[in-house]
């Protein structure tokens, strides 16, 4: 079946250090891969996404490349802030029907 | 447009009770699905609907139910309750089943077995 890995965390780093969150997956075809962001006590938002091979997805900083060789969707943003404290999940949906299989997410730590 | 509501926020049941949890969709959205997060097993696919219609379910017990009303607004139905079904439970709403289309999450409504 299909599956999403990712680092565990947490992940502990210094304002405007560099952030990569490692992300690979095992799935049959082609599927869209996500980044979803979940703050305390709040539900998942959508970062970015990806629905081809070779597609970036970017927002707020955060990239994201689709390698369809590798099964990778490496999160990185090149210099943090303490704003971007969460918990990050990475994400694929493969067949017809909104279901999407998740990573165990990673929790990312802000110093200031 | 306002975003995806879930109501309640927090639920505090006891073993053996059932639950109902509810879900209103982005307007214009006519897929709704529910996710189950818990620290243990993380973010785990419930059931998905679309025009009224169960389209996709994940691995849970038949203890675990939905329906989709006309108007797209979801429940969720959790009948005798067990500890192990305390989570955070999220609904997502999108405008199709297309794998490519945005699920967007509401906040969640945390329940806690006792």
């Amino acid at each position: 079946g299909d599956s999403v890995t990712q680092m565990e965390g947490p992940v502990t780093l210094s304002e405007e250090a560099f952030l990569t969150i490692n992300c690979t997956y095992t799935a049959t075809g082609y599927p869209s891969l996500f980044w979803y962001v979940q703050y305390p006590g709040e539900g998942l938002q959508l970062l970015l996404k990806a629905t081809k091979a070779d597609d970036k997805g970017s927002n707020k900083g955060f990239e994201a490349t689709y390698r369809k060789e590798t099964t990778s969707f490496h999160l990185e943003k090149g210099s943090v802030q303490v704003s971007d404290s969460a918990v990050y999940f990475c994400a694929l949906s493969r067949a017809a029907g909104n279901k999407l299989t998740f990573g165990g997410g990673t929790r990312v730590l802000v110093k200031p | 447009k306002a975003g995806v509501t879930q109501t309640p926020r927090y639920l505090i049941k006891t073993r053996g009770q059932q639950v109902t949890l509810s879900c209103s969709p982005i307007s214009g959205h006519r897929s709704v699905s529910w996710y189950q997060q818990t620290p243990g097993q993380g973010l785990q696919f419930l059931f998905e609907y679309f025009s009224e219609t169960q389209r996709n379910k994940g691995n849970f017990p038949g203890r675990f139910s939905g329906r989709q009303f006309s108007n797209s607004r979801s429940e969720m139905n959790v009948s005798t309750l067990e500890l192990g079904d305390s989570a955070l439970y999220l609904c997502a709403s999108s405008p199709g089943t297309e794998p490519r289309e945005t699920q967007y999450f509401g906040p969640g409504t945390r329940l806690l077995v006792l």
